[in-house]
């Protein structure tokens, strides 16, 4: 079984649409969680943090599922600079990130 | 501020070639992460400093993989007798800290090609 689990997309949504990604990670012991996102050919870079209470940024909600080992992002009024690929990432302690492939969104107009 | 960056950004080498990748993290930054991400994949960890002692190599696909970060800041990624499966985008990050609580700043990456 895969470390962090991501369904791969595309997702393809209109301008506006509300998106959510879900995702699972297997290792009980993860202590942080994030969504990074990834444009075409570049690097990551940090979305939001994801806490167990749950926390918003904006058109941006990210949920946690402790008992589940589940996390999720939801997208409201997408834009079509929100196409991207967002990556679920899961730590532990003073170990590394583990990542997910990733899910692709495409927005259009 | 600077962010971290990466030399080359792209490198084409013949299969059984020496590469040398370069990163140099944000300033301050004293945890530094190496990762590999192919087409289609998530980055995936090869190795972790903190100051200038790797505290984790256990990504480091086989030995002929090696990291070096001598004065705890700019590090360099060795890969001895290249192979055609070593091409990927190759990753390094900087953090303020080495809890996995912190934000990880990435570099542009090195696109490495073996041919």
């Amino acid at each position: 079984r895969k470390e962090v689990e991501q369904d791969p997309g595309p997702f393809n949504v209109p301008e506006g649409a509300t998106v959510a990604f879900n995702c699972t990670y297997s290792n009980s012991a993860s202590q942080s969680f994030f969504w990074y996102r990834q444009d075409c050919r570049k690097e990551p870079k940090l979305l939001m943090s994801v806490y167990s209470s749950g926390n918003e940024d904006g058109r941006f909600t990210a949920q946690l599922n402790r008992a589940s080992q589940y996390i999720s992002l939801l997208i409201r009024d997408s834009k079509l600079s929100d196409s991207a690929t967002y990556l679920c990432v899961v730590g532990s302690g003073y170990s590394t990130l583990t990542f997910g492939k990733g899910t692709m969104l495409l927005v259009s107009p | 501020g600077a962010g971290v960056s990466q030399t080359p950004s792209n490198k084409v080498t013949e299969k059984g070639k020496y590469v040398e990748l370069r990163c140099d993290p944000i300033s301050g930054h004293t945890a530094l992460y190496w990762y590999r991400q192919s087409l289609g994949q998530g980055p995936e960890f090869l190795i972790y400093f903190q100051g200038t002692g790797a505290a984790d190599d256990s990504g480091l696909p086989n030995d002929r993989f090696f990291a070096v970060r001598p004065e705890g800041s700019v590090s360099t990624l060795k890969i001895q007798r290249t192979e055609r499966g070593d091409s990927a985008v190759y990753l390094c990050a900087s953090s303020p800290s080495g809890k996995s609580s912190y934000e990880q700043y990435f570099g542009p990456g090195t696109r490495l090609t073996v041919t």
